[in-house]
């Protein structure tokens, strides 16, 4: 069964604690992007991956941290510097750069109590 | 940066009756549009996408139209049934030929409810 998994579903942290976020993808795909929902917001890019060992940072970039190791996983670590970190996490992936449709993985919700 | 603007932000309709969804686009490079539709606890899944080279396109009961012109962009869906109640992003993009990644900026989302 190929898609993309992040775990887990609910999360919940002290502040001041860091986290990471798991995602993983067997699709293959080249490109991988990690997002923020809010209510009334939408998804704002956090960051994303082309190839495996390179990322780039996207809109609302500070206080997390991404790496790309290995081409089916990109985890997102949510530091203790991020001032807002409750939330609702999504991972996508895209076969590479281009327009190519991103496959969303089910969300992790964090919440910093 | 590009800023997109989705309206309304909550839609209600009889079961039967079309949805119209709008949105609207600040950069006039962006060239890539595409819909996406989330139900409740579950992530985003892309339900139809336009390019810039087009001004509409169709998948059964839903259609996408694009302005260039106006830099809008509206999401059309036909006889709507209750399965469609969800919310519904449009996302704008420029995509390059020398890469750089599909970096998709989100309108804030409609709530759609489709009431028998």
């Amino acid at each position: 069964d190929g898609g993309i998994t992040q775990s887990p579903k609910y999360l919940f942290r002290k502040e001041g604690q860091n986290v990471t976020l798991s995602c993983e993808q067997n699709l293959n795909h080249d490109a991988m992007y990690w997002y923020r929902q809010d209510p009334g917001q939408g998804l704002r890019l956090i960051y994303y991956s082309q190839i495996v060992n390179d990322f780039q940072k996207g809109d609302i970039a500070e206080g997390y941290s991404v790496s790309r190791e290995k081409k089916e996983s990109f985890p997102l670590t949510v530091t203790s510097a991020q001032k807002n970190p409750t939330a609702f996490y999504l991972c996508a992936s895209s076969i590479g750069a281009g327009a190519h449709e991103q496959f969303f993985g089910p969300g992790t919700r964090l919440t910093v109590l | 940066g590009e800023n997109v603007e989705q309206h309304p932000s909550t839609l209600s309709v009889q079961e039967g009756d079309s949805a119209v969804i709008k949105c609207t686009y600040s950069d006039s490079a962006s060239n890539y549009f595409p819909w996406y539709k989330q139900e409740l606890g579950k992530g985003p899944q892309l339900i139809i996408d336009i390019r810039s080279n087009v001004g509409e396109k169709k998948d059964q009961r839903i259609a996408v139209t694009l302005n260039k012109t106006a830099k809008h962009f509206s999401l059309h869906i036909t006889e709507t049934q209750p399965e469609d109640s969800a919310v519904y992003f449009c996302a704008a993009s420029i995509l390059r030929v020398t890469g750089g990644g599909n970096k998709l900026t989100f309108g804030t989302g409609t709530q759609l409810k489709v009431e028998l």
